[in-house]
């Protein structure tokens, strides 16, 4: 069974700019969570969602945004970028509901704001 | 604040030794997850402890879910270069949905 897949792996942009990440989840989950990872702060959450329709919501300013399509394939969307926007973005794949609480990551996007 | 508290942050063994990985929490879990990180990578599912007091085995390593799901641990026995990496635990609340809180994180390196 293949994995969380993410894209681009890696990717470099300037301040002001705009980004989209990619996840393509495990087959049959119907729930992707995104994360930010710094060595400052560690993996704070960032948003789920389940079923195209966002779930839960961390403490995150509104540049940051998501959706989810009907195949469960989520994008992540990050306006007007900041310097400390510079992060490796996880994603994380679960099937969502009754006693399938094991979330799987996928490698991350490693996102460099210069 | 849901906070989940690893120790320590920080270990640096040699090949051989002992060590345990400690989470520590004052919420209630309805379970526990214990990843392992490599640079650049994904963290990588290690093993879920559900029941409290369930210990689950796993070659070297051997976790351990507290007796009131608030805390758990991570020992690794003889511990082997390629065990090198960050370990998080996850404590998961369900409660309608699921909420996962992450904790700090222990970055382990093992020497030859």
């Amino acid at each position: 069974k293949a994995g969380v897949t993410q894209t681009p792996r890696y990717l470099i942009k300037t301040r002001g700019q705009q980004v989209t990440l990619s996840c393509s989840p495990i087959s049959g989950h119907r729930s992707v969570s995104w994360y930010q990872q710094t060595p400052g702060q560690g993996l704070q959450f960032l948003f789920e969602y389940f079923s195209e329709t966002q779930r839960n919501k961390g403490n995150f300013p509104g540049r940051f945004s998501g959706r989810q399509f009907s195949n469960s394939r989520s994008e992540m969307n990050v306006s007007t970028l900041e310097l400390g926007d510079s992060a490796l973005y996880l994603c994380a794949s679960s099937k969502g509901t009754g006693d399938s609480y094991e979330q799987y990551f996928g490698p991350g996007t490693r996102l460099t704001v210069t | 604040t849901q906070l989940l508290e690893q120790s320590p942050q920080f270990l640096s063994i040699q090949e051989g030794e002992n060590l345990t990985v400690y989470c520590n929490s004052s919420s209630v879990f309805s379970s526990l997850q214990w990843y392992r990180q490599e640079p650049g990578e994904g963290p990588v599912l290690l093993v879920t402890v559900v029941t409290g007091g369930e210990v689950k085995k796993l070659k070297r390593l051997t976790f351990q879910f507290g007796d009131a799901r608030k805390d758990s641990s991570l020992h690794i026995t003889a511990a082997q270069p390629g065990d090198t990496g960050l370990y998080l635990c996850a404590g998961v609340i369900a409660s309608g949905t699921y909420k996962y809180i992450f904790g700090t994180g222990t970055r382990l390196k093992v020497l030859a």
